[in-house]
């Protein structure tokens, strides 16, 4: 069965400092994968996404996340961390196999201090 | 309208009620999907329309759940006899084209609806 591991629940970082959330991912095929953040009071807004190509990809907010086959690994991260990066994130996955079914990591909940 | 918009954001009922959720996707999108998810998990894919036709239903989790979209724009995701464990965040999102996550699709999601069963 498909799944998706972010072992990571919590994770507190200082405003300024970099940032790397884990995922990784149990798939039989060629996944898509996918890195969702959750403000609060906000939907799910999407960071970036891998398809095919090149495996450093980046996405909107500064973050980047490398695919790494080897490693069944999607992770992200950020160079610095700004006050505003304080949410929760959600690493997801589909494969053409599955269809438009995404499935979702146990997700992320950034903190970031002063 | 510019973004997914769902319907009530907060609902509070009481076990053995029915509730009905909406959601009105962004204008001129394809498909429409609903995901559950409770507190402190990522969301869990319940179902999905491409226009009118539910495509995938596999992941209600009992008959208790339906969903429909008759006109291929407003879907709503109606649960009878709630019970407690019904208790989660609905979302809905919506993609421009049919193939989901496939092919550089990208799905947007809209705010939620908080369902409380009481």
């Amino acid at each position: 069965a498909q799944s998706v591991t972010q072992p990571d629940i919590h994770i507190t970082v200082s405003e300024g400092a970099s940032l790397e959330l884990r995922c990784n991912y149990s798939y039989g095929a060629t996944p898509y994968l996918f890195w969702y953040v959750q403000s609060p009071g906000q939907g799910l807004q999407l960071l970036l996404k891998y398809f095919s190509g090149d495996t450093l990809v980046q996405g909107i907010k500064g973050f980047e996340a490398e695919f790494k086959r080897s490693q069944s690994s999607f992770n992200l991260r950020k160079p610095s961390v700004h006050w505003s990066d304080a949410a929760e994130y959600f690493c997801a996955v589909s494969t053409k196999a599955a269809g438009n079914k995404l499935t979702f990591g146990g997700g992320t909940r950034v903190l970031v201090k002063p | 309208g510019a973004g997914v918009s769902q319907s009530p954001r907060y609902k509070v009922t009481k076990r053995g009620q029915d509730v009905a959720l909406r959601c009105d996707p962004i204008s001129g999108h394809v498909s429409l999907y609903w995901y559950r998810q409770a507190l402190g998990q990522g969301p869990e894919f319940l179902t999905y329309f491409n226009y009118e036709a539910q495509q995938d239903k596999s992941g209600l989790p009992n008959d208790r759940f339906s969903a429909e979209r008759p006109e291929g724009s407003i879907s709503t995701l109606t649960i009878q006899r709630t019970e407690q464990r019904d208790s989660a965040m609905y979302r809905c999102a919506s993609s421009p084209r049919t193939g989901g996550g496939l092919s550089g699709n990208t799905i947007y999601f809209g705010e939620g609806s908080w369902l409380t069963v009481v």
